[in-house]
């Protein structure tokens, strides 16, 4: 089934370690994005890249890193996690800008 | 003042009636507008998009765009319970990666 996957569905992780959330997708979209989602303030961008091989950084990028190796794997790490970034994240992917996004289904992250 | 407001809600409204949502947003230049739905627990899902002035509409959902008032609304005809969601307006000013959300507005569809 076409789509993006996302891994892991959820994950408690003490303050202070490395955390890699895994976002891959088969539609052959050439943009992909990691949101954040906590409640009262919405969907906001951390990461974006438009192609592989490039990225840039969204709303909120500070604590996390994010590579493009190829089209279909985006992944988002947080170096030395902290509470603040206990949230939902969800990874997207489009054509291209211009167009709405796929979601994956999310990945809620407790950080303790 | 937020990039793209909605009412929070909740919004309810009985079941085969007509829900409106509302949206406004702040850059004039915005030329991509979308909607989209997301269920407690879930991730959203894109169910209209809209370019240009007017209406478009898609089964029973219609979207209306104004760009001279920056307002964008999608109205759900014939609601359902199934529709009970958060709808999340969102605008792209530039066609780039630059896609603002709004923080949503609940429905919930009472049989």
């Amino acid at each position: 089934i076409a789509g993006i996957t996302q891994a892991p569905t959820s994950q408690i992780l003490a303050a202070g370690r490395r955390m890699t959330l895994r976002c891959t997708q088969d539609m052959r979209h050439n943009a992909m994005y990691w949101y954040r989602q906590d409640l009262g303030l919405g969907l906001r961008l951390i990461h974006y890249s438009n192609t592989a091989g490039t990225t840039g950084k969204g709303e909120v990028p500070d604590g996390y890193s994010v590579s493009r190796a190829n089209t279909d794997d985006f992944p988002l790490t947080l170096a030395s996690a902290v509470p603040s970034q206990t949230s939902v994240y969800f990874c997207a992917s489009s054509r291209t800008g211009a167009y709405g996004y796929t979601f994956g289904s999310g990945t809620r992250l407790t950080v303790v | 003042q937020k990039e793209v407001e909605q009412n929070s809600g909740p919004l309810s409204v009985p079941e085969g009636a007509i829900a409106s949502l509302n949206c406004t947003y702040s850059d004039r230049v915005s030329q991509s507008f979308f909607w989209y739905r997301q269920y407690s627990g879930k991730s959203p899902e894109l169910i209209m998009s809209i370019y240009s002035n007017g209406d478009k509409e898609d089964g029973r959902f219609t979207a209306q765009l104004n760009k001279a008032s920056q307002y964008v609304s999608l109205l759900i005809r014939d609601s359902q319970p199934s529709d009970s969601a958060t709808y999340l307006c969102a605008v792209n000013p530039n066609n780039n990666n630059d896609m603002r959300f709004g923080a949503g507005t609940r429905l919930t569809v009472k049989p």
